[in-house]
């Protein structure tokens, strides 16, 4: 089994709003990942988590706050956001954050700030 | 800086022939790299990897070919299929250290029955 799952699959905000997005997985890896993908471009990597410890940050502005509660879970509370942050948003995970394993994207959740 | 390139944006062939795409890379520590496919609304799927100890990697249609010293990476897709139409994405990791992958621009392939 190699699925991750996300919830939800679409999420429309206001500016004023808090919302979270959720993402989950139970293939016993240690790394989970953020990324946000714009339209016609790359995934962006957002942050790292390895071993529900936060890895990295790729100097993500602060309305975007993670959280990694298990090894299993993998949360994105997101607040006062832009309508520039609208973008699709993946969760990834990985058996280990070193080189040589291969992440395993969810089908992501489309966000779309008013 | 883009360290990782795919300078083709698209790229069509016929349904049974082989499709190829294409990635450059800069960084001479990218040691381990990624194909992945992409369909729209879904996330990307992983299809296949190699290591730089290795020039070559198969799984069923699917060729990977790693070119060191050009810095180049191909993805051999035979035969292509109507379901192969997506957006590929190369990525690559440096050796040791953080673990994070660059992923190059993707290029949109359709296969034409």
């Amino acid at each position: 089994d190699t699925e991750v799952t996300q919830t939800p699959k679409h999420l429309v905000m206001g500016m004023t709003n808090k919302k979270s997005l959720k993402c989950e997985q139970h293939m016993g890896h240690r790394a989970m990942y953020w990324y946000k993908q714009k339209a016609k471009k790359p995934p962006e990597l957002m942050f790292v988590y390895s071993y529900e410890k936060l890895s990295i940050n790729e100097s993500v502005p602060s309305r975007f706050s993670p959280e990694c509660p298990n090894s299993s879970l993998l949360n994105l509370h997101l607040h006062a956001l832009q309508p520039e942050d609208s973008a699709l948003y993946l969760c990834a995970s990985s058996q280990d954050q070193t080189s040589g394993y291969e992440q395993y994207f969810g089908p992501g959740t489309r966000l779309t700030v008013t | 800086d883009q360290q990782v390139k795919q300078n083709s944006p698209s790229l069509s062939v016929q349904e049974g022939r082989i499709s190829i795409l294409n990635c450059d890379y800069t960084n001479s520590m990218f040691d381990y790299f990624l194909w992945y496919k992409k369909y729209p609304a879904e996330g990307p799927t992983f299809l296949i990897s190699i290591s730089s100890i290795k020039d070559k990697n198969e799984d069923g249609r699917f060729t990977v070919f790693l070119n060191k010293s050009a810095k180049h990476l191909s993805l051999h897709i035979v035969p292509s299929q109507p379901g192969d139409s997506a957006v590929y994405f190369c990525a690559a990791s440096a050796v040791g250290g953080t673990y994070k992958y660059i992923f190059g621009t993707g290029t949109r392939l359709k296969v034409l029955a």
